[in-house]
């Protein structure tokens, strides 16, 4: 059971928005940024959300982060086919000196 | 072009050694903290280690404290990780993954390589 918290599944139809969760606590969430990743089907992950709410040049802005307190979201807008793939929290934690991973949001698009 | 390439991947008995390699390049790999991330089958991420771009500070996930060691070659464009005494719960995709710069995260990763712990 993973100390970062995602809903294990989430499902919108095209052109639809959608919001992924991610539940943590002072020492990871609260105190240090979180990161959004995207992993699509046999793929490596993909960055798609670093310091809350900073996207990378290349992914588009219909992806966007936010957080507050010990809790984080992943918003995603104007959903189509292609975006459908598992997406991952991330956060450092200061109590384990660790990273540590959500357990994963697998986005079905209908 | 950044490109991070695993290898060494196989199936091990349980109790014994396998160590897997990254090769990199495109990217000034001295300049850069790397990452080792696992992937169990039809499971999740799970952090193994982080080494500091000098390998002066390395810093290892609960489960494998103790029995794997990260460790870097600059010479060689080369990241490593040392697995002993392995356990099935150690099967999964071995991940290689670079730390942006300004991401202070992985940014980068490789395709991956499988290791397989039965006997």
């Amino acid at each position: 059971q993973s100390v970062l918290t995602q809903p294990p599944s989430a499902s919108a139809t095209p052109g639809q928005s959608v919001t992924i969760s991610c539940s943590g606590s002072n020492s990871n969430i609260g105190d240090n940024y979180v990161y959004w990743y995207q992993q699509l089907p046999g793929m490596a992950p993909k960055l798609l959300i670093y310091k809350n709410n900073q996207r990378p040049s290349e992914v588009p802005d219909r992806f966007s982060g936010s957080k507050s307190g010990t809790s984080a979201s992943l918003a995603i807008s104007g959903l189509r086919s292609e975006d459908e793939a598992d997406f991952y929290c991330a956060a450092w934690d200061d109590n384990l000196s660790g990273w540590l991973f959500g357990g994963g949001t697998k986005l079905t698009v209908l | 072009q950044v490109q991070l390439v695993e290898s060494g991947g196989g199936v091990v008995q349980p109790g014994r050694s396998l160590r897997v390699s990254c090769v990199v390049s495109g990217f000034t790999f001295r300049n850069y903290a790397m990452y080792w991330v696992r992937q169990a089958p039809g499971k999740g991420l799970e952090w193994v280690s982080v080494i500091a771009f000098d390998g002066s500070k390395k810093y290892y996930g609960e489960s494998v404290k103790g029995r794997f060691t990260i460790s870097r070659d600059n010479s060689k464009n080369t990241l490593y990780l040392q697995m002993n005494s392995l356990r099935a719960e150690d099967t999964g995709v071995y991940y290689c993954a670079r730390e942006g710069l300004n991401y202070k995260v992985m940014d980068v990763w490789g395709q991956g390589t499988t290791v397989t712990v039965s006997s």
